[in-house]
């Protein structure tokens, strides 16, 4: 167990539908990071946070955002979904966001988009 | 741009051998990080190791070492006396000295312990 936990476990919703993500970082943890896993794309970085604020930007859609919040859980909003962005999400978490820092990952959701 | 090739989509060895995963990337900075990942089907991912570019020693970590020939731009992952609960996915990846780099994943090689 990394520490680090990610609400829902698995989604499943239908195309158009937006859908919230859930991350929880491991206490201490200042820096949130996403990941998309699909079949097609192989794992994608798609957005880092560090308390608080934007620090760097992956391969993230438009229709997709993310925001961390003053308790620095974060959460990933992905909208007008598409059959494409069915993947497993991944949410990670770092102590300062640096380049030297081990990031731990959690679980994952499993987005099934029909 | 970066990229991370594993040239090995999949491989089976048996128990207690040893095995060497192949991965090879292209940059032209001269100081990264490069790492190995391990997702078992538990789909966790879990840091295995990890090599700074400007350090010529190979990381080693208990079974898992590495061969890092930063000339050659390859970074290989052994692994010895392989255990069942080695089997897993195994990414090899790369990410620069800037701070808003981002990290660049392999497609990942597929490894299976036979009893």
């Amino acid at each position: 167990d990394s520490g680090v936990t990610q609400t829902p476990k698995h989604l499943i919703t239908a195309t158009g539908q937006r859908v919230t993500l859930r991350c929880s970082p491991r206490s201490g943890d200042l820096s949130v990071y996403w990941y998309q896993q699909s079949l097609d794309q192989g794992l994608q970085f798609l957005i880092q946070y560090y308390n608080g604020e934007e620090r760097a930007k992956g391969n993230i859609l438009e229709r997709f955002s993310a925001q961390q919040f003053p308790d620095l859980h974060s959460e990933l909003n992905l909208s007008s979904l598409e059959l494409g962005d069915s993947a497993l999400y991944f949410c990670a978490s770092s102590p300062r966001g640096g380049i030297v820092d081990e990031q731990f990952f959690g679980p994952g959701t499993r987005l099934t988009v029909l | 741009a970066q990229t991370v090739t594993q040239s090995q989509p999949e491989m089976s060895v048996q128990e207690a051998e040893t095995v060497t995963l192949s991965c090879t990337y292209d940059t032209s900075e001269s100081n990264y990080y490069l790492f190995w990942y391990k997702q078992p089907p538990s789909r966790q991912m879990i840091l295995v190791i990890r090599q700074e570019a400007y350090k010529q020693q190979n990381a080693t970590e208990n079974r898992f070492s590495v061969n890092f020939q930063k000339a050659a731009k390859s970074f290989s992952l052994k692994i010895s006396d392989s255990q069942l609960g080695d089997t897993a996915m195994y990414f090899c990846a790369f990410r620069g000295m800037n701070r808003d780099d981002k990290i660049i994943f392999g497609k990942g090689t597929r490894l299976h312990i036979l009893p």
